[in-house]
């Protein structure tokens, strides 16, 4: 089946790091991915990881995928006030789909 | 430079007025799709073209229609709007090969009244 979780709120103080978690349970998703949105706007793509790999790195953002427990997570070094946004973690699937999870919602505060 | 655009970025339409909305890309994607998504929950996939073939979920009501005439342009149509329609719709585009990276729109928001 499938079914893409996360928590829905994080709360994190401006400058320390924030970890957003995500499990999924298509075993056979190729890629896995990170959306942001902001209020009223479109979803932007973040990151991706194949699933051949267990960990990437881009700038700020970092990556980490357990494909054992099917667990994702996204780590946000020093989080900024621009950082506060909803973000999506996603699984592709067949059919050139993707399953999203729900959502978590970031508040940073000052 | 925006690569998915959707237009309008806002839709009053009145209830049961049929309502079209539109995307264009400029990424020479194959694939096309159209989500609704509502008060910040996931977006949830309405239909996709690969191509010109056309791919509807099996919960999409049969109110909303797709139309995609063109690599560029794809079209959401709602025959009937009903309270329940307001939304906000989401354009997305992808190659259409393994990596499903799809790229979004900046969204048209509905509302009906």
């Amino acid at each position: 089946g499938e079914d893409v979780e996360q928590s829905l709120f994080l709360s994190v103080r401006e400058g320390d790091s924030s970890v957003i978690n995500c499990t999924y349970t298509d075993s056979s998703s190729t890629y896995l991915y990170w959306y942001k949105q902001e209020p009223g706007a479109g979803l932007q793509l973040l990151t991706y990881i194949f699933s051949n790999m267990d960990m990437k790195q881009d700038q700020r953002l970092t990556v980490l995928l357990n494909k054992k427990d099917k667990h994702l997570s996204l780590r946000i070094a020093d989080t900024q006030t621009g950082d506060s946004a909803i973000y999506f973690c996603a699984e592709s699937i067949r059919d050139y789909k993707l399953s999203f999870g729900a959502g978590t919602t970031v508040t940073v505060r000052a | 430079d925006a690569m998915v655009i959707q237009n309008p970025r806002y839709q009053v339409t009145q209830f049961g007025k049929p309502v079209t909305l539109s995307c264009s890309q400029t990424l020479n994607h194959n694939v096309m799709y159209w989500y609704q998504q509502k008060s910040s929950q996931a977006p949830k996939l309405l239909f996709h073209y690969y191509d010109k073939d056309f791919n509807n979920e099996a919960d999409t009501p049969d109110n909303f229609q797709s139309r995609r005439p063109n690599t560029s342009f794809c079209f959401l149509d709602i025959r009937s709007p009903g309270l329940g329609d307001a939304a906000m719709y989401l354009c997305a585009t992808s190659r259409g090969g393994e990596n499903t990276e799809a790229f979004f729109g900046q969204g048209t928001r509905l509302t009906v009244v």
